[in-house]
């Protein structure tokens, strides 16, 4: 079972509207989270990081959210632009200090004119 | 390079061939990733060098699959003897230290198909 599980699978929204991606897992023990956007056809992009003692981390119109004991995380996408139009997958680090990362499926996200 | 170059971009070959897979790291980085990435599904890491030593192999779905690391730069993933099941995207990443922490920069990947 993967240890990193995403929601919605995929999204239709319209432009300038907002949204939020859910990310939760069970990977243990936590070091830290990160959010990637990756668009088709291209690598992943990191858009935010957070260690386990971090609440909120905002890069743009991209607000992370972690809930270190809940074990979920959120990606807020505020005033939709066509061009956010990707993929945004979850990535838990097992270890700080190593490359024992597990990966989200990814929620793929369109926004319609 | 300014970023993490892969080649080819798109590979199509038949059932029982081999390939080679191309990553080379942003100039400087030490520590280079190899994962796959499935339809539909999350990236699977395969490998991972640091300099040109491998301590962590343990992604390697089959003896089918190696990799090596020339000069602490190029990295060649080699897949033998390929199967319909190894058509996925494989992304190559590098970072600066051994330390996930710092966040990698990942390639745009080849896109494997095994026809």
């Amino acid at each position: 079972k993967n240890q990193v599980e995403q929601s919605p699978q995929s999204l239709i929204i319209l432009e300038g509207k907002n949204c939020t991606l859910q990310c939760n897992y069970t990977v243990s023990p936590f070091s830290n989270l990160r959010w990637y956007k990756q668009d088709t056809g291209r690598g992943p992009v990191s858009l935010t990081i957070m260690t386990f003692s971090e609440n909120t981390k905002s890069n743009g119109r991209y607000t992370a959210t972690l809930d270190a004991d809940t074990k979920q995380s959120s990606l807020h996408i505020t005033a939709s632009q066509l061009s956010d139009s990707a993929s945004y997958i979850c990535v838990v680090a097992k270890y700080y200090n190593n490359n024992d990362m597990r990966f989200g499926a990814g929620t793929r996200l369109t926004v319609k004119p | 390079g300014a970023g993490v170059s892969q080649s080819p971009s798109n590979k199509v070959t038949e059932k029982g061939k081999d390939v080679e897979l191309r990553c080379d790291p942003i100039s400087g980085h030490t520590a280079l990733y190899w994962y796959r990435q499935s339809l539909g599904q999350g990236l699977e890491f395969l490998i991972y060098f640091q300099g040109n030593s491998a301590p962590d192999k343990s992604g390697l779905p089959s003896d089918r699959f190696s990799a090596e690391r020339t000069g602490g730069s190029v990295s060649t993933l080699t897949i033998q003897r390929t199967q319909q099941e190894d058509s996925a995207v494989y992304l190559c990443a590098s970072s600066l230290q051994g330390q996930g922490f710092y966040g990698y920069t990942f390639g745009s990947g080849t896109r494997l198909t095994v026809v």
